[in-house]
């Protein structure tokens, strides 16, 4: 398994300032992905982070709102954008368990989380 | 439209019985499922999966079952355990996003002593 750090683990922000986050891996993955758990509902995919390339979002996220860096293949930063209280979440990176070649069966591992307040 | 339903948002089960927690989902294109566990300020980490080509896979306490007649998982512990108390989260993927999870909304899980 993959050991995933996140910095920060948590903050409290001002509406209309911006936060990244950071996500660091102990070993070279091939996919990173962001995730956002708002209060009470479920984890939901945000974005795929794609080494050397721009992320793939999901439906409902923008690249105006959250950009998101993968500069290689062990990090990755996410930044919510002017943020407003709609955004107090817990922000969550993943890593999926392939280093490469065909799916096989696997988990994806997640971070520690970083709950985000926004006031 | 939420495609993976946990719709049970707690649950509370004596220590040494069993706990059976449930999970609905819609769309007839997933074809692995996974269950996470998540302690408090902790991130999710993986407890047990099955694929669709099974109805029942184990690991040790854990028992997932499948149905896919009726688009229906659950997750068996027993015996539980004060330690098995977190929220447990279902996911699933589909054949042609496999990397793509899809999260039910979690159940809280209390096991009393």
């Amino acid at each position: 398994s993959a050991v995933i750090s996140q910095k920060p683990s948590r903050d409290i922000c001002q509406r209309g300032t911006s936060l990244t986050i950071q996500c660091q891996v102990d070993s070279q993955v091939t996919m990173m992905f962001w995730y956002r758990q708002q209060p009470g509902q479920s984890l939901t995919l945000i974005a795929t982070a794609n080494q050397g390339s721009e992320a793939t979002y999901e439906s409902g996220f923008v690249i105006d709102k959250f950009p998101i860096s993968r500069p290689n293949l062990t990090f990755s930063t996410l930044t919510v954008s002017n943020m407003s209280p709609e955004d107090s979440s817990i922000y969550l990176c993943s890593v999926d368990g392939l280093a490469g070649g065909p799916r096989s069966y696997n988990e994806q591992f997640f971070g520690p989380g970083t709950r985000l307040t926004v006031l | 439209d939420q495609q993976v339903k946990q719709n049970s948002p707690s649950l509370s089960v004596q220590e040494g019985r069993i706990s059976i927690l449930n999970c609905d989902y819609t769309n007839s294109m997933f074809d692995y499922f996974l269950w996470y566990k998540k302690y408090p300020a902790e991130g999710p980490t993986f407890l047990i999966s099955i694929s669709s080509i099974k109805d029942k896979n184990e690991d040790g306490r854990f028992t997932v079952f499948l149905n896919k007649s009726a688009k229906h998982l659950s997750l068996h512990i027993v015996p539980s355990q004060p330690g098995d108390s977190a929220v447990y989260f279902c996911a699933a993927s589909d054949l042609y996003n496999f990397n793509k999870f899809y999260f039910g909304s979690g159940t809280k899980l209390n096991v009393k002593p």
